[in-house]
């Protein structure tokens, strides 16, 4: 298997530019989700999905959008890029839902600047 | 609101010595704990996975209880290498916001 992958690795956007960040598992897995790490701030989700065609907002959802057509993939998109979104981006994937205690796999992350 | 701590941010010591690392929860109501590894500008890797009704769990050198009662949580390090150098991280299920709540980590630096 080769777990969660995450393309590309890096990234340089121009302010309004939009692009979208991939995220794939091969682990038929049903929960997946976004979360971005920011020095000083940790890891935050910004959005989640528990299957295919279900998507819910995490708490900073603002700026992304996010669809689930498949169960592999779950692509993170970026509407109008600004500054504030510079970051590292990393996917996750369990299982199931956080309740049924599956563990957690993370991708090795998008490394996004915005200038 | 589940709050998850880590304590010390960082901490260096020689190689061979073992050691713990400390993570505290402040909601005792968990379904799990997860450790987490973290290497310099990559991705998170999963170390190990504690169920809520489970003590501890064993993986290689490493070893993690969880003490739900009292919330928190150790990792203990046998024998450390160069190679455990890395950042560390504890995480716990937020069920209602469907996420995970990390800990800030704690840097370790293995001396040679």
């Amino acid at each position: 298997n080769a777990g969660v992958t995450q393309t590309p690795k890096f990234q340089v956007l121009k302010t309004g530019q939009s692009m979208t960040l991939q995220c794939a598992q091969d682990m038929n897995h049903e929960y997946m989700s976004w979360y971005r790490q920011d020095p000083g701030m940790g890891l935050r989700l910004i959005h989640y999905s528990v299957g295919a065609g279900i998507t819910d907002q995490g708490e900073v959802p603002n700026g992304y959008n996010v669809s689930r057509s498949t169960t592999e993939d779950f692509p993170l998109r970026l509407l109008s890029a600004a500054p504030s979104q510079t970051s590292v981006y990393f996917c996750a994937s369990s299982y199931s839902g956080l309740a049924g205690g599956h563990e957690q796999y993370f991708g090795p992350g998008t490394r996004l600047t915005v200038t | 609101k589940q709050e998850v701590t880590q304590i010390p941010a960082a901490l260096s010591v020689p190689e061979g010595e073992n050691l713990v690392l400390n993570c505290s929860f402040t909601d005792s109501a968990i379904y799990n704990l997860q450790w987490f590894r973290q290497d310099p500008g990559k991705g998170l890797t999963s170390l190990l996975l504690i169920q809520s009704s489970q003590r501890e769990q064993t993986s290689g050198r490493l070893n993690a209880s969880l003490d739900k009662s009292s919330g928190r949580s150790t990792l203990y390090i046998a024998a450390s290498q160069p190679g455990d150098s890395a950042t560390y991280l504890c995480a716990v299920p937020d069920q209602g916001a469907q996420k995970l709540v990390f800990g800030q980590g704690t840097r370790l630096t293995i001396n040679p």
